[in-house]
């Protein structure tokens, strides 16, 4: 079975910084989904971003962008220009495109922000 | 926007009771699934449903049942609640296959 793997569970950025959170996981398919979903204080899990695995450009949605390795099996999340908004916890997670109800998700890292 | 929307955010239950957690989507969509959220363990798939009446097993069925009499609404049914379901439960929904999963608020379930 997939793997996600979340190697940081506490982050800490200073405001306007940037941070990057990491994520490996283990698969031997080669079309599959990655998202990060962000999951404020006693608030609703909202997508942040995705990537389709077939694209080799890497997803952006204005300041949170992502570094895709496919070989190395990586998907990290850059926050850029860090806001006290951004603080929540960031859930990596992994979709089979082939099993596509089969979603897998890391333990998940807990950005700080401070001011 | 799609909304998923859950019956409550916290819940508190005695051992041995009979609970249920209700979602409902409103985009028509197909699939939808029940998870638990535990420190440390992220989201693990209880079960989830692919269409009215249809259900399949997640990673942790044990303990929990489901209900989809209509397409709207997932029902999470917990048939003698034990301490050890303490915890929160996101519901999900997403439409095709490579469309995005949309999750609910989460329920926040105490069992006493």
């Amino acid at each position: 079975a997939q793997t996600v793997t979340q190697s940081q569970p506490e982050m800490s950025v200073q405001e306007a910084e940037t941070v990057t959170l990491s994520c490996t996981y283990d698969t031997s398919e080669s079309d599959y989904y990655l998202f990060w979903y962000k999951q404020p204080p006693s608030r609703q899990m909202i997508l942040v971003i995705r990537q389709e695995a077939y694209k080799q450009q890497n997803a952006t949605e204005n300041r949170f962008s992502v570094n895709f390795q496919k070989a190395a099996k990586s998907f990290s999340l850059k926050i850029s220009d860090s806001q006290l908004g951004d603080a929540a916890m960031y859930f990596c997670a992994y979709r089979s495109a082939a099993n596509n109800n089969d979603m897998r998700f890391g333990a998940g890292t807990r950005l700080t922000v401070k001011p | 926007d799609v909304k998923v929307t859950q019956s409550s955010r916290y819940l508190v239950k005695r051992t041995g009771e009979k609970v249920f957690l209700e979602c409902v989507q409103d985009m028509d969509h197909e699939n939808m699934f029940w998870y638990r959220q535990d420190p440390g363990l992220g989201l693990r798939l209880i079960y989830f449903s692919y269409d009215v009446k249809m259900k399949e097993k997640g990673d942790i069925p044990e303990g929990y049942s489901v209900s989809r009499e209509k397409k709207e609404r997932f029902s999470l049914i917990l048939e003698s609640a034990s301490t050890n379901q303490t915890s929160m439960y996101l519901c999900a929904s997403r439409g095709g296959r490579a469309e995005t999963q949309y999750f609910g608020p989460g329920t926040r379930l105490l069992v006493l």
